[in-house]
């Protein structure tokens, strides 16, 4: 699976968008973007995935390159209960686990 | 809508005790999965199971470790002659096909 570049930390006002970006240049073909969050002490949790076109849901907004070399995952209005870390994981559809990195420490500030 | 659960949440033990997990997946799922995250890091992949059969483990599963999922349902990871750099928390996580997986809680073992 192709890896992956995170700035470690990001700060963001509250209500405002969180954009968290994530580089992934050595992407191949069939592999998909995945993000996962996870608040201290808890599981991940999936919020969203691509492969090429944006994607959008109930928890978040995913933007991919039209080259597919980076992604960035907005939350579009940030709340105190998103501060958590953001994995994103590029992962192949053959590949039977996920591989996390270190993630951003998203912290949202009041 | 219960999700994954895991037992115990917390365990501490000492050095060279054996310890058992146990995990239970949401319940038509029939994908398994186990990592363990030591502080400041990201989760790691120790194992997976489809249905009953183990059908891959990471390197990072020494022989001290074992992994079980008799009936394809709930799942037991063991940790036999534990040592301090075993002290992480220990993640299961279940799915229905390989894109989302929902993770449990996790265990938190401490080796004193």
């Amino acid at each position: 699976d192709a890896k992956t570049t995170q700035p470690p930390s990001m700060d963001c006002a509250e209500g405002r968008a969180a954009n968290l970006p994530c580089n992934h240049s050595t992407i191949s073909g069939n592999e998909y973007v995945y993000w996962y969050r996870q608040i201290h002490s808890q599981g991940p949790q999936y919020i969203i995935h691509g492969l090429k076109n944006n994607e959008t849901n109930e928890m978040a907004s995913l933007i991919i390159t039209e080259d597919r070399k980076s992604s960035t995952l907005i939350l579009p209005h940030a709340t105190l209960r998103d501060t958590a870390v953001y994995y994103c994981i590029v992962r192949g559809t053959s590949a039977r686990q996920l591989t996390f990195g270190s993630g951003t420490q998203l912290t949202v500030l009041p | 809508d219960t999700g994954v659960s895991q037992d115990p949440r917390h365990k501490i033990t000492k050095r060279g005790q054996n310890v058992t997990f146990r995990c239970d997946p949401i319940s038509e799922h029939n994908r398994l999965y186990w990592y363990r995250q030591t502080l400041g890091q990201g989760p790691e992949f120790l194992t997976y199971f489809q249905n009953e059969a183990q059908l891959e483990k990471s390197r990072l599963l020494s022989d001290r470790f074992s992994a079980e999922r008799p009936k394809g349902s709930f799942s037991t990871l063991e940790i036999q002659r534990t040592e301090q750099g075993d002290s992480a928390m220990y993640l299961c996580a279940s799915s229905t096909n390989m894109n989302i997986l929902h993770f449990g809680p996790g265990t938190r073992l401490t080796v004193t």
